[in-house]
C-alpha cells in the first residue's frame, strides 16, 4: 500500500497561466476526491469520483477549474487562467468505497505570481 | 453558524496530560465522524473516525460521539510533543464529501 501520490509538490505560475496536477491514488481505491485548503482553513471539498464517474462538484467551483479521472484509476485537475485567489494547497484523497474513510496525498501547493 | 465549529485554540498541555479536543456539527443527518491530524505544512492524517453513539478508543486516542447533543470530540491520554499539531474534526452528511472544521491547533509543552 503505497498511499496517494500527488505531483508536482510545488507549482508556481504567473497568473493568467493554466496549471495541472495530478493525483495517483491508493490501489483498488474506487473513490477519488479533490479538496482545496488555504492558511487557517480546514480543506474544503472540489469534486469527487467514483472511478471513471464525476458524481458530485462543489457549487463553490468556478468554471475554470475541471477535473478527470479518464480509466478510473488516477485524476488530473486542471485550472485555466489562474488567477491570485487560486493560491492554496490541492489536495487529493482515495477512499475504498463510501462509508470508507479517506487517506489524503502530500497535497500539491499552487502559488500564483 | 458553520456546518463543523472547533475553537481555533491553541489548546496547551503538559507533557503527559490529557487532551480534549472538542467539535459540533449543525447537520443532524451526518452519518460518520474523522479525526485528522496536520502538521505544519504537511498533509491531514487520518487519526480515528467513529459512526455509532459512545466512546472508540485507539491506543492513546478515543474518539467520543453524541448525536443527540451534535458532538464530537477526540481526547488524547500520556501527551507527547510529537502529538503538538493541528487537529481537523470532519463530518460526511449527505453524498460521500467531507465537511472540515477550521481545526484546533494543540501545543504540548515538555
Amino acid at each position: 500500500d503505497t498511499g496517494v501520490s500527488q505531483n508536482p509538490r510545488h507549482k508556481i505560475t504567473k497568473r493568467g497561466q493554466n496549471v495541472t496536477f495530478r493525483c495517483d491514488p491508493i490501489s483498488e481505491h474506487n473513490r477519488l476526491y479533490w479538496y482545496r485548503q488555504t492558511l487557517g482553513q480546514g480543506p474544503e471539498f472540489l469534486t469527487y469520483f467514483q472511478n471513471e464517474a464525476q458524481l458530485e462538484k462543489s457549487r463553490l467551483l468556478s468554471d475554470r477549474f475541471s477535473a478527470e479521472r479518464p480509466k478510473g484509476s488516477f485524476s488530473t485537475l486542471e485550472i485555466q487562467r489562474t488567477e491570485q485567489g487560486d493560491s492554496a494547497m490541492y489536495l487529493c484523497a482515495s477512499s475504498l468505497e463510501n462509508y470508507q474513510p479517506q487517506h489524503f496525498g502530500d497535497g500539491t501547493r499552487l502559488s500564483i505570481l | 453558524q458553520k456546518e463543523v465549529e472547533q475553537n481555533s485554540g491553541p489548546l496547551s498541555v503538559p507533557e503527559g496530560a490529557i487532551a480534549s479536543l472538542n467539535c459540533t456539527y449543525s447537520d443532524r443527518g451526518s452519518q460518520s465522524f474523522f479525526w485528522y491530524r496536520q502538521y505544519s505544512g504537511k498533509s491531514p492524517e487520518l487519526i480515528m473516525f467513529i459512526y455509532s453513539n459512545g466512546d472508540k478508543e485507539d491506543g492513546r486516542f478515543t474518539a467520543q460521539l453524541n448525536k443527540a447533543s451534535q458532538y464530537v470530540s477526540l481526547l488524547i491520554r500520556d501527551s507527547q510533543p510529537s502529538d503538538s499539531a493541528t487537529y481537523l474534526c470532519a463530518v460526511k452528511s449527505s453524498g460521500d464529501k467531507l465537511t472540515f472544521g477550521t481545526g484546533t491547533r494543540l501545543a504540548v509543552r515538555p
